[in-house]
């Protein structure tokens, strides 16, 4: 079967940098992505990497291991407003998004 | 950049009636249209899928005479909730891919947020 696991919670502090994990198994692959969704809001595009390596666009960052079926995405300067979920989802071989449970991300001051 | 509305952005509705929701890509063609429903602090789920001119391809578990697609134009999806519950009441999301299957990214709508009473 097809699987996304990321980790359910995260705290962190404002200013400071953290890395949010994602493990997959897909039938097919054809690109990772990472949304952010705030409660009651629809998701919003933040990054997508296909290939391996290391992708970065302002504070965030996004990293893929095709090999090891891992990505994380890496928050830096943290702010309170960067308070959400982050979605990691796959694209399969059918170019279906196979979507994670989230990582609710809380920020403190 | 790529812009896809929803209406109504909420909508409460009784117990037994219908609801329609629709969503338009505002500045693409989007030949491939995607419906989610997110229940609450839990992820998307992916409801059925839409191309144009075609029958929906809905995912399992999904009642396709419960939750009617219509992909009628290259900027227009509806689904209607036929029979309404309060089992109903979700976050219901779509998003629209612009070109064939290779195209990697989906644009989403703002959702519309469906109470059943």
């Amino acid at each position: 079967g097809q699987n996304i696991d990321q980790p359910t919670e995260m705290t962190a502090t404002e200013g400071a940098i953290v890395q949010i994990n994602c493990t997959y198994q897909t039938s097919g692959f054809n690109g990772l992505f990472w949304y952010q969704q705030h409660a009651g809001e629809a998701p919003t595009f933040l990054s997508y990497n296909v290939l391996d390596g290391l992708e970065e666009k302002g504070r965030f960052s996004s990293f893929l291991s095709r090999s090891k079926g891992y990505s994380y995405l890496l928050l830096k300067e943290l702010q309170m407003k960067d308070s959400a979920s982050y979605l990691c989802a796959v694209m399969d071989s059918n170019y279906q998004l196979i979507w994670g449970a989230g990582t609710k991300l809380i920020i403190k001051p | 950049g790529a812009v896809v509305s929803q209406h109504p952005s909420w909508v409460i509705c009784k117990s037994g009636t219908s609801v329609k929701i629709e969503c338009r890509s505002l500045d693409f063609q989007a030949t491939t249209m995607f419906w989610y429903r997110q229940f609450p602090k839990q992820s998307l789920m992916l409801m059925a899928t839409s191309n144009e001119g075609s029958k929906a391809t809905y995912e399992q578990g999904v009642e396709k005479d419960k939750f009617l697609i219509n992909h009628a134009s290259l900027t227009l999806s509806t689904l209607t909730v036929t029979s309404a519950h309060p089992e109903d009441s979700s976050f219901y999301i779509c998003s629209a891919r612009e070109g064939d299957g290779s195209a990697y990214e989906q644009y989403f709508g703002p959702g519309t947020r469906l109470t059943v009473t």
